[in-house]
């Protein structure tokens, strides 16, 4: 029972690198998201998918992108690192509908130089 | 903008020892989460709480949701060890407005041995 699977787990890239930080999961949901985690700050969501072929904005979208592959993968992208983009980044999912319940994955730890 | 308070922000105890820890707003919430987050790993939900009032027990763990739907509260009873970690809250939105979480900052517990 795999649940929400992240990738790589540790990274680190220099300024103006380009990465894809990979999400999958095994248990049919509907809806994923992205989030960065930071002392201080919390979770703060990046991106989400509401469902297959559909993505919308969050509270921090700026300097990253991101692509719903099929109903089972959400991928991340930064097309040139910053180190204010240096944060754990967590990929969670859920079913959808009225409560909604998140499965989250281990994180991404990914270092900015 | 909705938020979600939580206090205190950090808490140690000894083990053995209740404690109560709260999650607070002047929102309304269609629901309210409790996760917990351990070092190196994502947030691991504990309870879902929908109706106002309602009160959910799990094991040592007691959640209860406020009778306006504002605000929530977890007491774990007999600390232990094992109960070491971050602890969430995230509300649900209003019908409509149900695919993004609020999340408040956490709550970070040590329970010494």
């Amino acid at each position: 029972n795999a649940g929400v699977t992240q990738t790589p787990k540790f990274q680190v890239l220099k300024t103006g690198q380009s990465m894809t930080l990979q999400c999958a999961q095994d248990m049919n949901h509907n809806s994923m998201y992205w989030y960065r985690q930071d002392p201080g700050m919390g979770l703060r969501l990046i991106y989400y998918s509401a469902s297959e072929g559909t993505t919308d904005k969050g509270e921090v979208p700026n300097g990253y992108n991101v692509s719903r592959l099929n109903k089972r993968e959400f991928s991340l992208r930064l097309e040139s690192a910053a180190p204010s983009q240096t944060s754990v980044y967590f990929c969670a999912s859920t079913i959808g509908g009225s409560v909604q319940s998140q499965h989250f994955g281990d994180g991404t730890r990914l270092s900015i130089l | 903008t909705q938020l979600l308070e939580q206090s205190p922000q950090f808490l140690s105890i000894q083990e053995g020892e209740n404690l109560t820890v709260y999650c607070n707003s002047s929102s309304v919430f269609s629901s309210l989460q409790w996760y917990r987050q351990e070092p190196g790993e994502g947030p691991v939900l504990l309870v879902t709480v929908v109706t106002g009032g309602e009160v959910k027990k799990l094991k040592r763990l007691t959640f209860q949701f406020g009778d306006a739907r504002k605000d929530s509260s977890l007491h774990i009873t007999a600390a232990q060890p094992g109960d070491t970690g971050l602890y969430l809250c995230a509300g649900g939105g209003p019908a409509g407005n149900n695919r993004k979480l609020i999340w408040g900052l956490g709550t970070s517990l040590a329970v010494n041995p």
